[in-house]
């Protein structure tokens, strides 16, 4: 399966726990993005990445939460001290680089994550 | 006003008929614009993209282009129920560091009545 890879697909997670989240580009693509979908909200822009670089991370909540991807692995974005209003589906997309275009992204099948 | 904005539905049409999905933003200089497909608990599925004015076609799919009027659009001819979902319009809005982030309007749901 050559498309972004996701995982875990869903993740319960209790109060002040840590939550961490996977993320694998799809083949040839070197440019991930993560979005959050809140419930009955539209998909928001979270953070954009290159490998070991963030480009932009705008969309970032200031506390709780970063994102990485390294030189080998997968993007991680990791949640600190989950609280209830973080329970959400958390999208993964890829592209290929901006000098080519088209700029198409795709996205994985999300990261449902529950806080209880 | 909202950067790229849908009406949210629902859409009711009859099967074979043709749906029409609008979408406007709000920053003239965005270059591209996308539409996904997004059933209930999925992620969302690319299904056209657009450049420059005018129309493209793939399929029963066509968008439609107006940079002008700042306004995009998607056509499905012959509707079928396997297209009842929600229809994301994204537009490509240079971040900070000019990447390539992606705002997206709540969506209009279609749904295809047999």
């Amino acid at each position: 399966n050559a498309g972004v890879m996701q995982n875990p697909r869903h993740l319960v997670r209790r109060r002040g726990q840590e939550a961490r989240l996977r993320c694998s580009p799809m083949k040839g693509h070197s440019h991930v993005y993560w979005y959050r979908q809140l419930p009955e909200e539209g998909l928001k822009f979270m953070v954009y990445l290159q490998k070991e670089n963030i480009i932009d991370e705008s969309g970032m909540p200031k506390e709780r939460f970063s994102a990485e991807f390294p030189k080998e692995g997968p993007s991680i974005l990791r949640i600190q001290q989950v609280v209830r209003g973080d329970s959400a589906a958390y999208f993964c997309a890829s592209s290929r680089g901006l000098l080519m275009q088209p700029y198409e992204q795709y996205f994985g099948p999300g990261t449902r994550l529950t806080v209880t | 006003q909202k950067e790229v904005e849908q009406n949210s539905g629902p859409l009711s049409v009859p099967e074979g008929a043709i749906a029409s999905l609008n979408c406007t933003y709000s920053d003239r200089g965005s270059q591209s614009f996308f539409w996904y497909r997004q059933y209930s608990g999925k992620s969302p599925e690319l299904i056209m993209s657009i450049y420059s004015n005018g129309d493209k076609e793939d399929g029963r799919f066509t968008a439609q282009l107006n940079k002008a009027s700042q306004y995009v659009s998607l056509l499905i001819r012959d509707s079928q129920p396997s297209d009842s979902a929600t229809y994301l319009c994204a537009v490509n809005m240079r971040g900070p560091g000019g990447g390539n982030k992606l705002t997206f309007g709540t969506g209009t749901q279609l749904k295809v009545e047999l």
